[in-house]
């Protein structure tokens, strides 16, 4: 089975801290996503990636950055984090071919 | 903007009962569904996915599509109370590579 690794399952930063969270497949997957999910609001694409040092927006990039220098390894950068941005964030990688979501086991923000 | 619709609920049935979820979608390039559970807390897991027009069973749950309607549906037969969780209807236009999420509806089983 694919395996999707979050590195932290729940983080609590301060405001104004740079925040990192690194996810890890092991598939070999081409495609690779970030999204936040809070109550209301379902799931919200923050960026994603379709290769190596690849990245696109997605709906909600505002305060978010992102890395990817290794197929295996996708990273969000909290640039500044703030309240707003405490939320569920989400993990998933897929391969180009048409197939769905694989997703990480989710780290819980909170952001004081 | 494409869209994929559900009904939030919470869908409340009777243990062994069917339940049966719904959802619409807005873009007709949409060419594969998929359906994910959710336990409160816990990341989606995929559970179906279809891309054909018509039914496709797997053990109690079946998914069924129909493109001219734009609706998609997954029906949960002999529901257990471990079924409630929310679901998560996605669809995927393969010329975007990415899964548009309809917010989730919320189903009950109680025994």
């Amino acid at each position: 089975d694919v395996k999707v690794t979050q590195s932290s399952r729940y983080l609590v930063k301060r405001t104004g801290e740079k925040v990192f969270l690194e996810c890890v497949q092991d598939m070999d997957h081409e495609n690779m996503f970030w999204y936040r999910q809070d109550p209301g609001l379902g799931l919200r694409l923050i960026y994603f990636s379709y290769d190596v040092k690849m990245k696109e927006k997605g709906d909600i990039p505002e305060g978010y950055s992102v890395s990817r220098e290794k197929k295996e390894r996708f990273s969000l950068i909290l640039e500044s984090a703030s309240t707003n941005q405490t939320s569920m964030y989400l993990c998933a990688s897929r391969t180009g071919q048409g197939s769905g979501y694989t997703f990480g086991s989710g780290t819980r923000l909170t952001v004081v | 903007q494409k869209e994929v619709e559900q009904n939030s609920g919470p869908l409340s049935v009777p243990e062994g009962a069917i339940a049966s979820l719904n959802c619409t979608y807005s873009d007709r390039g949409s060419q594969s569904f998929f359906w994910y559970r959710q336990y409160s807390g816990k990341s989606p897991e995929l559970i179906m996915f279809i891309y054909s027009n018509g039914d496709k069973e797997d053990g109690r749950f079946t998914a069924q599509l129909n493109k001219a309607s734009q609706y998609v549906s997954l029906l949960i037969r002999d529901s257990q109370p471990s079924d409630s969780a929310t679901y998560l209807c996605a669809g995927l236009n393969t010329g975007f590579q990415k899964l548009v999420f309809g917010t989730g509806t919320r189903l009950l089983v109680s025994p």
